[in-house]
C-alpha cells in the first residue's frame, strides 16, 4: 500500500543526544514536510522540501536539519535534543511543491520524549 | 499576525448533526483545508474549499465564505467512529499551510 512511514514510531532520549527521525514516501511525491505538533498547538512546520535537493525552513527550524538526497527519504535530525523538542513528529508530502494548494498527506508519526 | 481560531471541544450524540467552525485572518488565501486526526494518528484528508460556499461528500460538508473569513465543517447522522480532532488549515498568499489547534469532537451515545 502506498503511503509514507516513519520511524522510530518513539523514541525517549536523553537531553543532548543527536537523533535522526526517518521519513520515507512511494508517491513519488515531489514536497515533503516535518511538523511537530504539541498540545494545544496547530501544527507547526519545521522544515521543508519541494524537491530532491532543495530544503526551506519553515515556523521553527531552531535546532532541526533536514537533508533531501532523493525523492523519496527525508530525514529530520536533531543534533542536540533539549526536553522544549519532546513532541509528536509527523512528515508529510504532496504532489505539488509547497507553493501549492495540494492536499498534504501525513505518516503515522514519532513520539520523541527527551529528558 | 496569522490566526485561525477554532472551538477546543464539542460534544454531539449518536446520530445527530454538529457544525464545527473556523474563523481565520491571514495574509492572502489560497484555499482551506479540514482534516481528520483520530488519538494518536496521523492527520488525513477530508475536505478543500477555495471558493465560497458549500462542498458536500457523503455526510461530511464544508463551507467558506472568504468575506467574512469563515468555514464550517457540517458532520450529519454521527458515528462513534467520528470522534476525532478536526483540524482547519489555510493557505495563505505565499502558499503557506497554517493550522488551526484543532477541535476535539466527542460523540456520546
Amino acid at each position: 500500500i502506498a503511503g509514507i512511514t516513519q520511524a522510530p514510531t518513539s523514541q525517549i532520549l536523553a537531553a543532548g543526544r543527536r537523533m535522526t527521525l526517518r521519513c520515507t514516501q512511494d508517491m513519488r511525491h515531489n514536497a515533503m514536510y516535518w511538523y511537530r505538533q504539541d498540545l494545544g498547538l496547530g501544527l507547526r512546520l519545521i522544515h521543508y522540501s519541494n524537491t530532491a535537493g532543495t530544503t526551506g525552513k519553515g515556523e521553527v527550524p531552531d535546532g532541526y536539519s533536514v537533508s533531501r538526497a532523493n525523492t523519496d527519504d527525508f530525514p529530520l535530525t536533531l543534533a542536540s535534543a533539549v526536553p522544549s523538542q519532546t513532541s509528536v513528529y509527523f512528515c508529510a508530502s504532496s504532489d505539488g511543491t509547497s507553493g501549492s494548494t495540494d492536499t498534504q498527506y501525513f505518516g503515522p508519526g514519532t513520539r520523541l520524549t527527551v529528558l | 499576525g496569522q490566526n485561525i481560531d477554532q472551538p477546543t471541544e464539542m460534544t454531539a450524540t449518536e446520530g445527530a448533526i454538529v457544525q464545527i467552525n473556523c474563523t481565520y485572518q491571514t495574509s492572502g488565501f489560497n484555499g482551506l483545508f479540514w482534516y481528520q486526526q483520530h488519538a494518536g494518528e496521523a492527520p488525513t484528508f477530508l475536505s478543500y474549499n477555495v471558493l465560497d460556499g458549500l462542498e458536500e461528500k457523503g455526510r461530511f460538508s464544508s463551507f467558506l465564505s472568504r468575506s467574512k473569513g469563515y468555514s464550517y465543517l457540517l458532520l450529519k447522522e454521527l458515528q462513534m467512529k467520528d470522534s476525532a480532532s478536526y483540524l482547519c488549515a489555510v493557505t495563505d498568499s505565499n502558499y503557506q499551510l497554517i493550522w488551526g489547534a484543532g477541535t476535539k469532537l466527542i460523540i456520546k451515545p
